[in-house]
């Protein structure tokens, strides 16, 4: 267990529909990250979030949106959702490692999201 | 030019060799440098971290910044069967924000 949470596991919708995926970061984690994966593709980064705030967009569509709440959990919001949706998404928060304040990564198990 | 390139693969070997992953890149502000192995759909967990150059050694895993050549390795000796996953290199810029994933190399090790 990573530490970070993702509900759902699988999620099985039709088009046209929308879907809120939900992440839990790590205790005392401020940043979420959510990135999508598609079948045999790599990570593809959509957004950032830091304590809140939006911090930085990746390739996110217009249909996507997501937002990070007070108690750091996060959402994301799939919305009119095409069949080239259907991917793996994952939820990343970040961890400080030592005085370099560096960051790495500590990802969850991931929300499979088929759209029919 | 993509910001970071990786071997795809698919990489098979057998048990027991020694493996050698790669991934260049071009943005000379990275300066942490990431592997993860990522099993089939799940959720890619981190191996090994780096800061700058240099080596860093952790049990069979041994990983590798040449920042001059824009160059990161990492080698697996003694490969075993449940080192067969997808491996990727991630880099990050001196604020530890900038989050940036190669495309993965898939490695099967067969026994």
């Amino acid at each position: 267990d990573s530490g970070v949470t993702q509900t759902p596991k699988h999620l099985i919708t039709a088009t046209g529909q929308r879907v809120t995926l939900r992440c839990s970061p790590r205790s005392g984690d401020l940043s979420v990250y959510w990135y999508q994966q598609s079948l045999d593709q790599g990570l593809q980064f959509l957004i950032q979030y830091y304590n809140g705030e939006e911090r930085a967009k990746g390739n996110i569509l217009e249909r996507f949106s997501a937002q990070q709440f007070p108690d750091l959990h996060s959402e994301l919001n799939l919305s009119s959702l095409e069949l080239g949706d259907s991917a793996l998404y994952f939820c990343a928060s970040s961890v400080s490692r030592g005085a370099s304040g560096a960051n790495v990564l500590t990802f969850g198990a991931g929300s499979r999201l088929t759209v029919l | 030019q993509k910001e970071v390139e990786q071997d795809p693969g698919p990489l098979s070997v057998p048990e027991g060799a020694i493996v050698s992953l790669n991934c260049t890149y071009s943005n000379s502000a990275f300066q942490y440098f990431m592997w993860y192995r990522q099993y089939s759909r799940k959720g890619p967990e981190l191996l090994m971290y780096t800061y700058s150059s240099g080596n860093k050694e952790d049990g069979r895993f041994t990983a590798q910044v040449d920042k001059s050549s824009k160059y990161i390795s990492l080698f697996i000796r003694d490969s075993q069967p449940s080192d067969s996953a997808t491996y990727l290199c991630a880099m990050s810029d001196n604020y530890g924000q900038n989050f940036v994933f190669g495309p993965g190399t898939r490695l099967s090790v067969l026994p």
